[in-house]
């Protein structure tokens, strides 16, 4: 079946403007996690989505960003007036499970944000 | 505060050669380690997964081993190709975090012929 998509798959906007960034992912998971890999750095955890639990929002780095989950399917990402310190790459996953284990997440090929 | 290092940043290698990179991890209470292949441009791929109770584990010609006493992993690629050109990034997950994943930095690795 399908895996997880993302779009766009870049994305150039000018400093202070808002994007939104969507995730697809595999249809029947559960669990939805957005991260964010800057050049040359690991992967950072932004936000996780399990059901219909609150989401944990522990890894936003400001109040710019938010996500939201409709449907328990689709997500999208928003950043609120766009710093050039956003410019990364915006991954999504997605898992059949949440809570430990080895419930293996599943990427999608990401967004490149670059903000001049 | 859980961390994950990896070492080293980025190697070389011939093609046909062995290689073995490394993973120094503090996250605890643990639950599991992983390995991803990151291809330029594509999000990361899972090589293996292992729990505490796991010494080693393969995936073709990619092995993972796991001292879960001493902390370390490494990820063992034999008779690399070129295909094999990528980050490899050593993933840590915690117990009671939501599968919330601590990502190493990444090895960056370059197979010439």
């Amino acid at each position: 079946g399908a895996g997880v998509s993302q779009s766009p798959s870049n994305k150039v906007t000018e400093k202070g403007k808002d994007v939104e960034l969507r995730c697809d992912p595999i249809s029947g998971h559960t669990a939805l996690y957005w991260y964010r890999q800057s050049l040359g750095q690991g992967l950072e955890f932004l936000i996780y989505f399990q059901g219909n639990s609150a989401p944990d929002k522990s890894g936003l780095p400001s109040d710019r960003f938010s996500a939201e989950r409709t449907g328990g399917s689709v997500s999208t990402l928003t950043i609120q007036r766009t710093q050039q310190e956003d410019s990364a790459v915006y991954l999504c996953a997605s898992s059949s499970l949440a809570g430990g284990g080895r419930h293996e997440q599943f990427f999608g090929p990401g967004t490149r944000l670059t903000v001049l | 505060k859980n961390q994950v290092e990896q070492s080293p940043q980025s190697l070389i290698i011939l093609e046909g050669k062995n290689c073995t990179l490394q993973c120094n991890y503090t996250v605890s209470p643990f639950s599991n380690l992983r390995w991803y292949k990151q291809d330029t441009g594509r999000g990361p791929v899972s090589l293996t997964i292992m729990t505490f109770s796991e010494n080693t584990k393969s995936n073709g010609r990619y092995t993972a081993t796991l001292d879960a006493d001493t902390k370390q992993s490494s990820l063992h690629i034999t008779a690399s190709q070129l295909s094999d050109s990528a980050s490899y990034i050593c993933v840590v997950s915690a117990q009671a975090a939501g599968n919330k994943l601590t990502f190493g930095g990444g090895t960056r690795v370059l197979v010439k012929p």
